[in-house]
């Protein structure tokens, strides 16, 4: 069964500092992968996708991720944090198998963001 | 541009009592979902839907009903409410299955 695993529930960093946010999935076939961003009270909102193609992949707000096949990873990295990332990520899968194609997310990393 | 909206955003339930949670989407999506989101558990799929008409089960959708009368519309039915439902309840949709999905802001629900 595919399974995203996000390493790290929180993750705290200097405003300034790297971002970065780690995804791995198990899976042997290059899926669909997503991040997501949460901010309090609000649903989820895409930053960035992996289909096909270049694999690294640049969202939103300056975050960026790198599909890496033979790692099976897609972490999610920023050069330089500031306050309004403060959020909720979500590393998402989505594999098709015979005509099914059933969304997996990640258990979310809470990314905390000092001045 | 409305997108998905949800209603209600808050709700308070007893248990065994039922009630429907609305999610409407406006962008002709034919791909709806449901999740219930749980303190570090991210997001589950309850249950899901490809097109009018047909309706799947996802990973938890014990206690949960749902219907596809229309493309616009993806109610979410608790038949008997039991404080373990107590969740914060997303509906999202899709243009196509493996595309990104658009999430309403939530439906927060308390079951005492």
């Amino acid at each position: 069964a595919q399974s995203v695993t996000q390493l790290g529930s929180h993750v705290s960093v200097s405003e300034g500092a790297l971002v970065l946010l780690r995804c791995n999935y198990s899976s042997s076939v290059p899926p669909y992968l997503f991040w997501y961003v949460q901010y309090p009270n609000q649903g989820l909102q895409l930053l960035l996708k992996y289909t096909t193609g270049a694999t690294l992949v640049k969202g939103i707000n300056g975050f960026e991720a790198e599909f890496k096949k033979s790692e099976t990873s897609f972490h999610l990295t920023k050069p330089s944090a500031h306050m309004s990332d403060a959020a909720e990520y979500f590393c998402a899968v989505i594999r098709a198998s015979g005509g099914s194609y059933i969304p997996t997310f990640g258990r979310g990393t809470s990314l905390i963001v000092h001045p | 541009n409305a997108g998905v909206t949800q209603t209600p955003k808050f709700q308070v339930l007893k248990t065994g009592q039922s009630m429907t949670l609305q999610c409407a989407q406006d962008m002709n999506h034919e791909y709806m979902s449901w999740y219930r989101q749980d303190p570090g558990m991210g997001l589950r799929l309850i249950h899901y839907s490809v097109g009018a008409g047909i309706t799947d089960q996802g990973e938890v959708p014990n206690g949960y009903n749902v219907s596809r009368s229309t493309t616009e519309d993806f109610p979410l039915r608790l038949l008997s409410a039991a404080p373990s439902q107590t969740s914060v309840y997303f509906c999202a949709s899709s243009y196509l299955r493996d595309q990104p999905q658009h999430f309403g802001d939530g439906t927060r629900l308390s079951i005492l």
